[in-house]
């Protein structure tokens, strides 16, 4: 996964903590996008981004915010946590919205308890 | 009805064994991309393929286009080929939609 940096790799956050998750990459993609993992539900698409200052919702984008002012970087918020996103958090880029190859980071493992 | 439909859900299998796994998708799409994710790990590339089959070591997928279904093999299976393995093709709208993946386990 060289290439695509995500931090944290594990949070615990009380209900109603915020924090952001960081995902940065250097290999100059257009598109970002953030998605979580719940056991049995596969990979859910929450937000992305096809450049800078773009972004749109995906398929569970409630109770998070991203923001794209650079390239390189695509942060997801979580402005009150709610145990219900407790769940394993995947950065992912790919070369543009047409390419199917994409790029995972490590992933973040969140609790909210 | 899932727009990706991997299948089976779960396999175990004995060391040695020959193993595949499906992918079935409603979706057109120009490529198809098999993953691989080992417990507690991140999310590698395995393939990606748009037609006939591809090898790398002891893996080899294969995708029928006209039938919009795709498989991954694996042979001479070993206990570190235990993992989930994911395949996703590109939606309409260019996201990625993914399978719920295929948890193996190779027993020794």
């Amino acid at each position: 996964n060289a290439g695509v940096t995500q931090t944290p790799k594990f949070q615990v956050l009380k209900t109603g903590q915020s924090m952001t998750l960081q995902c940065a990459q250097d290999m100059n993609h257009e598109y970002m996008s953030w998605y979580r993992q719940d056991p049995g539900m596969g990979l859910r698409l929450i937000h992305y981004s096809v450049g800078a200052g773009i972004t749109d919702q995906g398929e569970v984008p409630n109770g998070y915010n991203v923001s794209r002012s650079t390239t390189e970087d695509f942060p997801l918020r979580l402005l009150s946590a709610a145990p219900s996103q407790t769940s394993v958090y995947f950065c992912a880029i790919k070369g543009s919205l047409s390419n199917t190859e994409a790029f995972f980071g490590q992933g973040t493992r969140l609790t909210v308890v | 009805k899932n727009e990706v439909e991997q299948s089976p859900q779960n396999l175990t299998a004995q060391e040695g064994e020959f193993i595949t796994i499906n992918c079935s998708y409603s979706v057109g799409i120009s490529a198809l991309h098999w993953l691989q994710q080992h417990p507690g790990g991140g999310i590698v590339s395995l393939f990606m393929l748009s037609s006939g089959k591809k090898k790398h070591g002891r893996l080899i997928a294969t995708i029928n286009i006209q039938e919009k279904h795709s498989s991954l093999h694996i042979t001479a299976s070993h206990p570190r080929d235990s993992a989930v393995y994911i395949c996703a093709v590109l939606g309409s709208q260019g996201n990625l939609i993914f399978g719920k993946g295929t948890k193996l386990s190779v027993k020794p």
